[in-house]
């Protein structure tokens, strides 16, 4: 069964540079969420869309930024990069219709702060 | 807003026992979904187990079940015959309503042959 996909798997980007993390959700799921981990933390909510439309919104910094689009695929941007983002960043899906609340994790992006 | 509690940092056992992973929550909402998943060295999480609270019955996958206590907020795992695969990070995990999961602090596990 197709999964979430996430790209790039890997980013090296140098202080103050701008970066942007792709989702691509499971086909037919029309929920995108983001989560932000750090070393050694658990998973923190930043944001999420339903629909292409956000739906809510958690402890995610001004300089961090993210759309659903058309297809349903959603992008993190993020600038004025500093040390303390580098984590692993998680999208996940979901389909609101199979009333479970499952989230599907995909791999996730690791994010290197220089 | 929701908290979710995870008391026990590390936690070890021998291949093949029983083992198991404690967790509570606090929460104002009477519908609402508890969610126990596992990240591996890989670090991709990976859903173990899911409860919805307006079921009485406690959730069982395979070598996994939970003892969900409703009116005590209380969600553990449990582990039977463990393996060395089972070696991992395990979270537990509140949502409701579609909403955000909101993820206790973990337990580290260590399945020792």
């Amino acid at each position: 069964a197709a999964g979430v996909i996430q790209s790039p798997r890997h980013l090296i980007k140098e202080k103050r540079e701008t970066a942007t993390l792709k989702c691509y959700p499971i086909p037919r799921h029309d929920t995108v969420y983001w989560y932000q981990q750090g070393p050694g933390q658990d998973p923190q909510f930043l944001i999420s869309f339903y629909e292409k439309m956000q739906s809510d919104k958690g402890s995610i910094p001004d300089r961090f930024s993210a759309q659903q689009f058309s297809d349903y695929h959603s992008e993190l941007n993020m600038s004025s990069l500093e040390l303390g983002d580098s984590a692993l960043y998680f999208c996940a899906s979901s389909l609101v219709a199979d009333r479970t609340d499952e989230q599907y994790f995909g791999p996730g992006t690791r994010l290197t702060v220089t | 807003a929701q908290t979710v509690t995870q008391s026990q940092p590390e936690m070890s056992v021998q291949e093949a026992e029983t083992v198991t992973l404690s967790c509570t929550y606090d929460t104002s909402e009477s519908n609402y979904y508890l969610f126990w998943y596992k990240q591996p060295p890989s670090r991709q999480m990976i859903l173990v187990i899911r409860q919805e609270a307006y079921k009485q019955q406690n959730a069982t996958e395979n070598r996994f079940s939970v003892n969900f206590q409703k009116a005590a907020k209380s969600f553990s795992l449990k582990i039977s015959d463990s393996q060395l695969g089972d070696t991992a990070m395990y979270f537990c995990a509140f949502s409701n309503a579609g909403n955000m999961l909101t993820f206790g602090g973990g337990t580290r596990l260590m399945v020792k042959p």
